[in-house]
């Protein structure tokens, strides 16, 4: 069984720039997260999905940062515009519902300069 | 309340020792307590959980204990070996709504030859 994939693995930004990542979750799984982690910290949950709509946004500075997982499949996380402290991997994982184990892709490490 | 507290920040073990790291919550909501465990560059995979029904949870060389009344929890490696080397979460979920996963701030292990 293929795990959750991201793209990209490694992203180095200006501040003020834009960034989105790529997340495929596990075929079949209902319930995409993306979670922010920052170095030396537990991963923080931004934004979770049920299919393709938000269940809990509560975490995500919807000032900058946006997500969307169009047809309940793929789902893509942007920030705009990046600041020094969005510096971090950038989790992305995946359940068959909520509540069931959770399977987390490698992330995508954003450094802001 | 929706915290979930961890303890050690670092630990270093012999091989052949017992690794143990802790955890304490306050929501008493929480009914699902799994551990992760990441490598550098990966992202956490689940190692082992427990729900409140048991006391104790053992897989191989890892156990969990859970003291409900105390709302805390712990991971026991036995016979730690150098592969187990990585960093270890706890983590905690709840029953309601979509269950949002939790994590504790992590403690890093290392395993000395």
């Amino acid at each position: 069984e293929a795990g959750v994939a991201q793209s990209p693995r490694y992203k180095i930004i200006e501040k003020r720039q834009s960034v989105a990542f790529w997340c495929n979750p596990i075929s079949g799984h209902a319930t995409l997260y993306w979670y922010q982690q920052i170095l030396g910290q537990g991963p923080k949950l931004l934004i979770q999905f049920q299919n393709n709509g938000v269940v809990d946004d509560s975490q995500l500075p919807k000032d900058r940062f946006s997500a969307e997982r169009l047809k309940g499949v793929d789902s893509t996380l942007k920030i705009q515009p990046a600041k020094l402290e969005d510096s971090a991997v950038y989790l992305c994982a995946s359940s068959l519902e909520p509540g069931a184990v959770a399977f987390f892709g490698p992330g995508t490490r954003l450094t802001v300069l | 309340q929706q915290q979930v507290k961890q303890s050690p920040q670092s630990l270093i073990v012999q091989k052949g020792g017992i690794s143990i790291i802790n955890c304490a919550y306050e929501n008493t909501a929480f009914d699902y307590f799994p551990w992760y465990q990441q490598f550098p560059g990966k992202g956490p995979a689940l190692l082992i959980a427990i729900r409140p029904d048991v006391s104790e949870k053992k897989e191989g060389r890892f156990t969990i204990s859970f003291n409900k009344s105390a709302k805390q929890f712990s991971l026991h490696i036995m016979d730690s070996q150098p592969g187990d080397s990585a960093t270890y979460f706890c983590a905690a979920s709840g029953n309601t709504g979509f269950q949002k996963l939790v994590f504790g701030t992590g403690t890093r292990l290392l395993v000395s030859p």
